[in-house]
């Protein structure tokens, strides 16, 4: 069965410092990987994701991950954090958790909430 | 842009009181989904659907039914609410179910008093 572990439920940053959310997966076939962000009292929306091509992904807002399949992990980094990017982080794999009709099933992490301290 | 609609943000509802979360994407997206999102716990599965009239259980049904009659809609029900599902309600849904990279909705704060 497929697993994501964040490491760390909550994290603070200075603004302009590295960002650095962890993310480690396990899965039984290569996988599908997906960095989500949620504002408060919002949805989730879709920061970045890999899908096995380039191991290094850019997405919106400066943000990147780094796919390292030796250490299981998609670890998320932005050069400089700003204030607008205090929310929650959400780390997803589809892997090898088969929903049935064709679908491969979404595990989502816990999520980290990342705060940017002035 | 894919746009996904829920039709309350916010809902309290009394225990015992059945309870509908509607969802509507405008994509012609097949495949929807409904998770719930605890603080600690993160998105869990309720249930989902490929398929107009399809449906299939998630990670944690028990409580809840769904309804597709149309393939832009999906609605979750409650039967009958419990404070235990006081929770926050996401309703997503993607084209693609190989990559299943899915697009959410704003998600319906429920409290059930």
């Amino acid at each position: 069965a497929q697993s994501v572990t964040q490491l760390g439920s909550h994290v603070s940053v200075s603004e302009g410092a590295l960002v650095l959310l962890r993310c480690n997966y396990s899965s039984s076939v290569p996988p599908y990987l997906f960095w989500y962000v949620q504002y408060p009292n919002q949805g989730l929306q879709l920061l970045l994701k890999y899908t096995s091509a380039a191991t290094l992904v850019k997405g919106i807002n400066g943000f990147e991950a780094e796919f390292k399949k030796s250490e299981t992990s998609f670890h998320l980094t932005k050069p400089s954090a700003h204030m607008s990017d205090a929310a929650e982080y959400f780390c997803a794999v589809r892997g090898d958790a088969y929903s049935g009709a064709g679908s491969y099933q979404l595990t989502f992490g816990k999520g980290t909430k990342l705060s940017v301290i002035p | 842009d894919v746009k996904v609609t829920q039709s309350s943000r916010y809902l309290v509802k009394r225990t015992g009181e059945k309870v509908f979360l509607e969802c509507v994407q405008d994509m012609d997206h097949e495949n929807m989904f409904w998770y719930r999102q605890d603080p600690g716990l993160g998105l869990r599965l309720i249930y989902f659907s490929y398929d107009v009239k399809m449906k299939e259980k998630g990670d944690i049904p028990e409580g809840y039914s769904v309804s597709r009659e149309k393939k832009e809609r999906f609605s979750l029900i409650l039967e009958s609410a419990s404070t235990n599902q006081t929770s926050m309600y996401l309703c997503a849904s993607t084209t693609d179910r190989r990559v299943n990279e899915q697009f959410f909705g704003p998600g319906t704060r429920l409290t059930v008093l």
